[in-house]
């Protein structure tokens, strides 16, 4: 299995611009997370979508952020417009919903926002 | 809400034991895990515990869980250079799917 599949794994962009994240969940997975990690606030979990429907975005910092999942393969975090504050390592995370108890991550992208 | 504690920083000798320790608030927390992170690498499921047991070894990784004390550690035989990385511990608890993660402890191992 390829695991879980992040992109781009890095992004730089300026200030007001527009930053879409995707992510591509292991195969069968029908829950899946996206968590935030800054040297900060550690690791917290923005959101998470259980079967393509969002269950707890309270996580969510503002409205700047707004993640979709429109289909069991595929999910976006994006952010708009962008600010310094949220450069960070932005991760996306999956797990089976009988099963949950195992939690497998991608590998991250880190987001500078200049 | 649930919160979990660990120390930041680890140095151990190579073939030495290593032993993070990571205490939680949520008396309800069914499961606790430890996930490793690399430099530049995302998180690396390691091991869980359910909250029934007390003890899960796997290869060189003991874990140990005190239920009363809300006390997780994780102890890795004969560290390795390898090892190096930062160690998270998480909890999860009923009805609930995301984890709760501690802040990680940076293991350090000198040859």
């Amino acid at each position: 299995d390829a695991g879980v599949i992040q992109s781009p794994r890095h992004e730089v962009t300026e200030m007001g611009q527009e930053v879409t994240l995707r992510c591509k969940p292991i195969s069968g997975h029908n829950s899946l997370f996206w968590y935030r990690q800054t040297m900060m606030r550690g690791l917290e979990l923005l959101i998470y979508f259980n079967n393509n429907v969002p269950i707890d975005d309270s996580g969510m910092p503002e409205d700047r952020f707004s993640a979709k999942m429109p289909n069991a393969s595929f999910s976006t975090l994006k952010i708009q417009p962008s600010e310094p504050r949220d450069s960070a390592v932005y991760f996306c995370a999956s797990s089976l919903q009988d099963k949950g108890r195992e939690q497998y991550f991608g590998p991250g992208t880190r987001l500078t926002v200049t | 809400g649930e919160d979990v504690e660990q120390s930041l920083f680890l140095s151990v000798r190579e073939g030495d034991s290593s032993v993070i320790n990571c205490t939680y608030t949520d008396s309800s927390s069914t499961y606790l895990y430890w996930y490793k992170q690399e430099p530049g690498a995302g998180l690396q499921l390691l091991t869980y515990i359910f909250s029934n047991m007390d003890m899960k070894q796997d290869q060189r990784l003991t874990v140990l869980l005190n239920k009363k004390d809300k006390h997780l550690s994780l102890r890795i035989a004969d560290t390795q250079t390898g090892d190096s990385a930062i160690y998270f511990c998480a909890e999860k608890g009923p009805g609930r799917r995301a984890l709760t993660f501690g802040s990680g402890t940076r293991l350090q191992v000198q040859p």
